[in-house]
């Protein structure tokens, strides 16, 4: 069984400090992952995601991420944050094994960025 | 442009007055989804689509049904609809089944039912 932990559901940085916000996951098997980011009123959009390969994700915006297996994390980290990164961020998971329809969610994380 | 489009964006109904949500993409894509997001609990399934004239439920489908008589569009409908429905909806969808597809979404619907 999947399941995704985001830890803080809220996060507040001041603009320029680092971004960390943290996921991590249960899967009986390397699974995928994803970011999404959903600014105020609008959709989910995918900032990163991995699958295969190179453990550090490089994606949208200056974001990216590291899988860690042995930590079973994906943390996502920008290292200087702007105010237009003020959104909800969600951590996503699917099991390479079980099919299409198996993305799970965490609960999210509300980034505030302090001027 | 390549997007999921939902409407309504708002809607304020009240108890056991029949609704549908309207979703559509102009991608192809083969798999398309439903989801409630309510604070705290994140992002929960509600019914998917692998195909035309296939759906199945996922997490948390009742009191909800969908239908998918065309590839592009897949509405949800409530029946009767009750508070505990108020919530925010996405449509999704992907190219296609692999796991690793990465999904759109589109921009929401807050419902809010009386």
């Amino acid at each position: 069984a999947q399941s995704v932990t985001q830890l803080g559901s809220h996060v507040s940085v001041s603009e320029g400090a680092l971004v960390l916000l943290r996921c991590n996951y249960s899967s009986s098997v390397p699974p995928y992952l994803f970011w999404y980011v959903q600014y105020p009123n609008q959709g989910l959009q995918l900032l990163l995601k991995y699958t295969t390969g190179a453990t550090l994700v490089k994606g949208i915006n200056g974001f990216e991420a590291e899988f860690k297996k042995s930590e079973t994390s994906f943390h996502l980290t920008k290292p200087s944050a702007h105010m237009s990164d003020a959104a909800e961020y969600f951590c996503a998971v699917s099991d390479p094994q079980t099919g299409a329809n198996n993305l799970f969610f965490g609960t999210g994380t509300r980034l505030t960025v302090i001027p | 442009e390549a997007q999921v489009t939902q409407n309504p964006r708002y809607l304020i109904t009240v108890t056991g007055k029949k609704l549908t949500v309207t979703c559509s993409q102009n991608m192809n894509h083969e798999y398309m989804s439903w989801y409630r997001q309510d604070p705290g609990l994140g992002l929960r399934q509600i019914y998917y689509s692998m195909n035309v004239e296939v759906t199945d439920k996922g997490d948390v489908p009742e009191g909800y049904k969908v239908s998918r008589k065309e590839k592009r569009n897949f509405p949800l409908i409530l029946e009767s609809p009750s508070p505990n429905q108020t919530s925010l909806y996405f449509c999704a969808s992907k190219p296609g089944l692999a796991s690793a597809d990465t999904q759109y979404f589109g921009p929401g619907t807050r419902l809010t039912v009386l």
